[in-house]
Formats: structure tokens, C-alpha cells, sequence
């Protein structure tokens, strides 16, 4: 089954108003990345924690390896958030590759 | 700043044809990957290196080959090109060696097109 549990799938926000995307993992791994992509389907790294939050102006993820989940904050959303946001859970096993949830469509909305 | 380039951005193959799609990378890093993301799906692992010379098959690998024929050239060659591989291809660098970040930097994305 799926390792990588993405929700929710779409997501619309007023400007100015703020949400939580959310990323279960099946098992233990060892970091996670989250990418916004962008109009014009470029992959934009948004963060990546190997352990505990970190912080970049309206935005905020958490990642806690042993409850096997992470957490992206958008805060005062802006119509420019807008686009598909994707967490990528990084595999217990030798070769670092990412395993990605299936994206959650964010629509900021005047 | 992490600097992955494709090429090209966008084709157009002919089922049974060959497809070669390529990657660089100047960040000098050790892994490339190769992924392929369809519409509703997050992406997948088609194929990876560890550096030059090296390629190991991923998660979904069959009707693929890699090439690794340098540290900076990762490629992705599609023999016989099906529809069913029309899809989005993204590369991938990373450093990834030992206990060291191995955070992934994507390339732009090469559109594809299986007719």
C-alpha cells in the first residue's frame, strides 16, 4: 500500500486565512522535504527536516519521524500560494530516495 | 543554489520509437534520480545513481534505461517508446552519502508525449 498519505487532496483558502496540510508515513523515515510546484510545473523546495519545525516567513512544517507524520502550516495566505504542494518522505533504506504523496491542490481565492 | 537542467522541455515520440531524455547537474553531487509524475499522482522512481557509471533500477524501472556516464550526465532512454509512458519526466541531484543531507534539488521537467 501507499507508504506516503497526502491530505487533504484539494484545498481552497480566502486570502489572508491560514491551514495545515498534513503527510502520514506507513513507517519510520528518516526526513522529509515539502515542494510547492509552481504555473509553470517547476518542483520549488519548500523545506526539508530531518527532525523537529522549521520556519520560513508564512510557512511552517513540523516533522516527527517516530508518530510517523508532518505537517505543513500556510498562514495570511496569498493568492501567489496558490499551485500543488507536495510532502516527500526520504525511504529508510540505502538509496535516499523520496517517496511523495499524491499532492494536495491549494486555490488561494480573493 | 542547486542547478538541475533537462532537455528538452517538451517532445513528441512515435510508439516504437527511441526517446533519450537528459540531465545535468553543477552541483557536483554524488546521486541522480530519475521520476515521472501523471496527473493526480505524486512522482516515482524510475531509475538512480550513485555517481558516475552507476545506475540502479527504482520502483517502476521496466521499459527504462539509465545511463550515468559522468558525474554532472544522467539520462533516461525509453528503446521503445508506449503511449502508456506519455507522462511528466523530472531529475533529480543529491548529495546522499553517509549521514550527510540529502535533500533533492528537481529540475524543470521534461514533457512527454507517446503518440
Amino acid at each position: 500500500g501507499d507508504q506516503v498519505e497526502q491530505s487533504p487532496s484539494a484545498l481552497s483558502l480566502h486570502e489572508g486565512t491560514g491551514s495545515a496540510l498534513r503527510c502520514n508515513f506507513t513507517t519510520t523515515m528518516r526526513a522529509v522535504q515539502w515542494f510547492r510546484k509552481n504555473s509553470r510545473g517547476s518542483l520549488i523546495n519548500l523545506f526539508y527536516l530531518a527532525s523537529g519545525t522549521k520556519e520560513n516567513g508564512r510557512l511552517k512544517s513540523a516533522f516527527d519521524s517516530k508518530e510517523r507524520y508532518s505537517t505543513l502550516h500556510i498562514r495570511d495566505a496569498q493568492l501567489e500560494d496558490s499551485g500543488t504542494y507536495f510532502c516527500a518522505a526520504e525511504a529508510p533504506s540505502g538509496s535516499w530516495q523520496l517517496i511523495f504523496g499524491s499532492g494536495t491542490q491549494l486555490t488561494v481565492m480573493p | 543554489e542547486a542547478a538541475v537542467t533537462q532537455s528538452p522541455r517538451n517532445k513528441v515520440a512515435v510508439t516504437g520509437g527511441k526517446v533519450t531524455l537528459s540531465c545535468n547537474q553543477t552541483n557536483n553531487h554524488n546521486n541522480m534520480y530519475w521520476y515521472r509524475q501523471d496527473t493526480g499522482h505524486g512522482l516515482r522512481l524510475i531509475h538512480y545513481s550513485y555517481g558516475a557509471g552507476s545506475t540502479e533500477k527504482g520502483d517502476i524501472p521496466d521499459g527504462y534505461k539509465a545511463s550515468r556516464p559522468s558525474q554532472e550526465n544522467f539520462s533516461l532512454i525509453l528503446e521503445l517508446a508506449t503511449p502508456s509512458q506519455t507522462s511528466v519526466y523530472f531529475c533529480a541531484s543529491g548529495e546522499g552519502t553517509g549521514g550527510a543531507r540529502a535533500e533533492q534539488f528537481f529540475g524543470p521537467g521534461t514533457r512527454l508525449t507517446v503518440l
